[in-house]
C-alpha cells in the first residue's frame, strides 16, 4: 500500500516563486488536510477537505490554496512565497473523523520547505 | 473557536517515572479526542483515541488516557516510562461540527537511561 504521497521531499523557493505540492492518497479516504510544524508550535492546520469538492480554511490559510477535485488528490499551493511560509509541510487523510472506526490520520512523509 | 493546550512544553523523566502529559480543549460541542506520538525523524502515528464510552482509554505501548469532560481535559499517562519513549507527543481535537482536526502545540518528553 502507498498511503499518503507527498511531493517533493524537499524544496528551496525564493521570495515571491509559487509552487505546488502534491499529495495522494489510495485508501479511498474521505478526510484529507494539510498542516504545517514549526518547532515549538505543534501541528496547525492550513487547510482542510471532507470529501471531493469541498475545502475549508484551517488556522493558517493565509498564502495558500487548496483544490479537490478527486477523492485522491489535494494539492497545496504557496502562491507567493515568504520565508515565514519555511517549514514542514505534512498531508494527511482519514477514513472519517466522526466516526469511531475512523478518526486515525495517516501522514505523508512531510515536505521541507525553505524560502530565501 | 476550537482550540488545543498542552501545558507542558519539554519533560524530562529517568527510566520507570511516571508519566501525565496535560491535555485541554476548548469546544461546547461533541468532540473525539487523539494523542499522537512523533518519534525523532519519523511521522505522527496514533497512540490512542476517545469517541464515547468508558472516558478511561488504553493505546498502544502501556499509555493511556482520561477524558474528563467537566474539566475539559484528555490527559495521557504511562505508569513506567522507558527510554525508547523519548519523542514528542500531540494531543488533538476534532469535532463532528467543525469538521476538522486541531493539534496541541506539542510536548517533548526525554527519558533519561
Amino acid at each position: 500500500n502507498a498511503g499518503v504521497t507527498q511531493t517533493p521531499k524537499f524544496q528551496v523557493l525564493k521570495t515571491g516563486q509559487s509552487m505546488t505540492l502534491q499529495c495522494a492518497q489510495d485508501m479511498n479516504h474521505e478526510y484529507m488536510s494539510w498542516y504545517r510544524q514549526d518547532p515549538g508550535m505543534g501541528l496547525r492546520l492550513i487547510h482542510y477537505s471532507v470529501g471531493a469538492g469541498i475545502t475549508d480554511q484551517g488556522e493558517v490559510p493565509n498564502g495558500y490554496n487548496v483544490s479537490r477535485s478527486t477523492t485522491e488528490d489535494f494539492p497545496l499551493r504557496l502562491l507567493s512565497a515568504a520565508p515565514s511560509q519555511t517549514s514542514v509541510y505534512f498531508c494527511a487523510s482519514s477514513y472519517s473523523l466522526g466516526q469511531p472506526n475512523g478518526g486515525e490520520l495517516f501522514f505523508g512523509e512531510g515536505s521541507r520547505l525553505t524560502v530565501l | 473557536a476550537q482550540s488545543v493546550s498542552q501545558h507542558n512544553h519539554h519533560v524530562i523523566l529517568s527510566e520507570a517515572a511516571s508519566l501525565e502529559l496535560g491535555c485541554n480543549y476548548s469546544y461546547g460541542g461533541t468532540v473525539n479526542l487523539f494523542w499522537y506520538v512523533q518519534y525523532p525523524g519519523q511521522h505522527l502515528q496514533l497512540l490512542l483515541k476517545y469517541f464515547s464510552g468508558d472516558p478511561l482509554v488504553k493505546g498502544i505501548k502501556g499509555f493511556e488516557a482520561e477524558f474528563i469532560k467537566s474539566k475539559f481535559s484528555f490527559n495521557l499517562r504511562k505508569p513506567s516510562v522507558q527510554w525508547s519513549d523519548t519523542a514528542e507527543y500531540f494531543c488533538a481535537v476534532s469535532s463532528s461540527n467543525t469538521g476538522k482536526l486541531i493539534f496541541g502545540q506539542g510536548t517533548t518528553l526525554q527519558v533519561k537511561p
